[in-house]
């Protein structure tokens, strides 16, 4: 298994609070990616990092912000959580792009973040 | 918006039985990736084609790749209830963005 570790893994928070989930990886890939995960809808890109502080958004990154201030560490922070960013959060490094030329991605185990 | 739609939405079958997962996209791609997920769990790499691709193997796996209609397939040959998993396309488009489809559920009865 790919070293991803993601924390909290599970959380329940109140709405209008803000939450950060944390993915830390040591295998000193190049990029990173939160995605989340809602029945229906697969999983989505809310943001991903290509280096140290460089950082894009993705298909539904609204009411969403990321860092990056180590290659290890990529931060999700909802500002103020709402009960429709109730869902699994997926963390994923890369060694290069995406998957161009195939390079494979990895996922951590998720984030399972209920907003009440 | 979703990229890859994946057909059944959910399969049951007996073990030693095949499993076909099929998946259609609307635009043009690099290449094609299968993962799968266990419940609870992340999700990891099958297979990967690419564009200029139209069939690849690894063990049971199977994956064929149609350009012209747009569409994928994913074969198991002699499924275990242990193959019991979500199975997701992913497509990457030129510029390396990855997205998935929605997935198929596929149960395996032993």
């Amino acid at each position: 298994d790919a070293g991803i570790t993601q924390s909290p893994r599970h959380k329940v928070t109140e709405t209008g609070t803000p939450v950060t989930l944390r993915c830390h990886q040591t295998e000193n890939h190049r990029y990173m990616y939160w995605y989340r995960q809602d029945p229906g809808h697969g999983l989505r890109l809310i943001h991903y990092s290509y280096g140290v502080k460089d950082t894009d958004k993705g298909e539904v990154s609204d009411g969403y912000s990321v860092s990056r201030s180590k290659t290890e560490d990529f931060l999700l922070t909802l500002e103020s959580a709402t009960s429709s960013q109730t869902s699994v959060y997926f963390c994923a490094i890369s060694e290069i792009a995406g998957a161009v030329s195939g390079n494979t991605i990895y996922f951590g185990e998720g984030s399972w973040l209920t907003v009440v | 918006s979703q990229q890859g739609e994946e057909d059944p939405q959910a399969l049951s079958i007996q073990e030693g039985e095949n499993a076909t997962m099929n998946c259609s996209y609307k635009t043009s791609i690099n290449n094609l990736q299968w993962y799968r997920q266990n419940s609870g769990r992340g999700l990891v790499h099958l297979i990967l084609i690419r564009s200029n691709e139209r069939e690849k193997h690894s063990g049971r796996l199977r994956v064929t790749l149609d350009t012209s209609k747009k569409s994928s397939s994913l074969l198991i040959t002699a499924s275990r209830a242990a193959d019991t998993a979500s199975y997701f396309c992913a497509t990457v488009d030129q510029g390396g963005k990855l997205i998935f489809g929605q997935g198929t559920e596929l149960s395996v009865k032993p």
